[in-house]
This record gives C-alpha cells, sequence and structure tokens, in this order.
C-alpha cells in the first residue's frame, strides 16, 4: 500500500482538461517538494514536474503542478491521444527516510 | 544528452545474488547522486535507494525491504553505479531503473534492467 494515494484512474476527452490528485501526510508532501512522473506503455518514466511545479526542458506547458499542504495535484490541458499512459507523484519521506511513490493514476483519453 | 544503460538482469534463485551496473554519460557523473528504482510487474514505482556523490560524503541509502540485502556503489572514473543484489526473494522480481537524483528524487532515468527471481 502506498503513502502517497493516488486514484487508480481518470479519464478524459482530446482537448479537455484533467486533474491528478495526490494524498500525503505530514512527513512527505507537508515538509517537501512534489515530483510528478510519466510512464508511456512499455518504457521507462519520464520526470514531468519537479518541485512542485517546475517543468524540465522539453515538458509542454499543458502540464502543471501544484501543491497545497499535504496534497498536491498535477493538471493536465489540451489533452491528446498520446497523454495516455501512467502517472506517478513522489516525494521524500522524512519517517521512512525514502522517496515514496504514489501508486499510480492510469490516464485514458476516450 | 544523458544516457544511462543498464545491464546485468536476468533469472535468479531464490536466495540467489546478482549485480546490476549502470553506465552513464552526457553529465558530469562524479557530481551526480545516482538511484535505482524498481517497478515489478503490473505494479507501481518503488524506490530502492541512491548514493551521494563523494563530495557529499559518497554513502548510500535504502528503502527498508532491501536494506541489508542489497548494496549501491560507484565508481566515478568508469561513470559507473552498481546495485549489488543478495539473499534475493521472490518479491524482488522487478524491472531496475537507474536514474540520476536531484534534491533526493530520480531525474533521468535508464531503459531498465529485468531481474527475475525464480525456483
Amino acid at each position: 500500500q502506498s503513502v502517497l494515494t493516488q486514484p487508480p484512474s481518470a479519464s478524459g476527452t482530446p482537448g479537455q482538461g484533467v486533474t491528478i490528485s495526490c494524498s500525503g501526510s505530514s512527513s512527505n508532501i507537508g515538509s517537501d517538494y512534489v515530483y510528478w512522473y510519466r510512464q508511456l506503455p512499455g518504457t521507462a518514466p519520464k520526470l514531468l514536474i519537479y518541485r512542485n511545479n517546475e517543468r524540465p526542458s522539453g515538458v509542454p506547458d499543458r502540464f502543471s503542478g501544484s501543491k497545497s499542504g499535504t496534497s498536491a495535484s498535477l493538471a493536465i490541458s489540451g489533452l491528446r491521444s498520446e497523454d495516455e499512459a501512467d502517472y506517478y507523484c513522489a516525494a521524500w519521506d522524512d519517517s521512512l527516510s525514502g522517496v515514496i511513490f504514489g501508486g499510480g493514476t492510469k490516464l485514458a483519453v476516450l | 544528452e544523458v544516457q544511462l544503460v543498464e545491464s546485468g538482469g536476468g533469472l535468479v534463485k531464490p536466495g540467489g545474488s546478482l549485480r546490476l551496473s549502470c553506465v552513464a554519460s552526457g553529465f558530469t557523473f562524479s557530481k551526480t547522486w545516482m538511484g535505482w528504482v524498481r517497478q515489478a510487474p503490473g505494479k507501481g514505482l518503488e524506490w530502492v535507494g541512491h548514493i551521494k556523490s563523494q563530495t557529499d560524503g559518497g554513502t548510500a541509502d535504502y528503502a527498508a525491504p532491501v536494506k541489508g540485502r542489497f548494496t549501491i556503489s560507484r565508481d566515478d572514473s568508469t561513470n559507473t553505479v552498481s546495485l549489488q543484489m543478495s539473499t534475493l526473494k521472490t518479491e524482488d522480481t522487478a524491472v531496475y531503473y537507474c536514474s540520476t537524483v536531484a534534491n533526493r528524487n530520480s531525474w533521468s532515468w535508464g531503459q531498465g534492467t529485468l531481474v527475475t527471481v525464480s525456483s
């Protein structure tokens, strides 16, 4: 069972927007940065968002992150079929002294 | 361009050992923390551990399920980070990804190498 809680699935239609939530606690999200990763089928994860809301170079501004208290969110606007993937949040946990991941959210673009 | 190439995966019996390697290029390896993350078949991501740069002490931290069984090491002369796994269990079966680490989180990832622990 993951320490960070994500919805197992989400969906949207092309052009729409979708938000994926990530809920944690004071020992992880509440005290450190949140990172988001995207994993396309059969490939390695890729960093989408770092330090809560920063995008690495090459990540389009359709992807945005936010954090409030012990929760975080990933918002994707202008959905495309290629956005179908698994999305994971992650944060350092002070109690566990390690990185923890959410269970992942499978995004379907209908 | 950052490149991370893992190798060493394969089939091993429970209780056995295996060593994974990850050769890095495209960045200053000696100044970069490196880490390992695994993914069991059909499951989510699980942090395995990371090793700090030598300037930051060169020590490693591990997830509880692997502590005492896995050892992460680095060779800055060959830009290689290794994961020595011993006393392997069936639940260690996973794709193992090597990654660069910044602010204790994974940044760039390798393509992964599959480790199967089965009798």
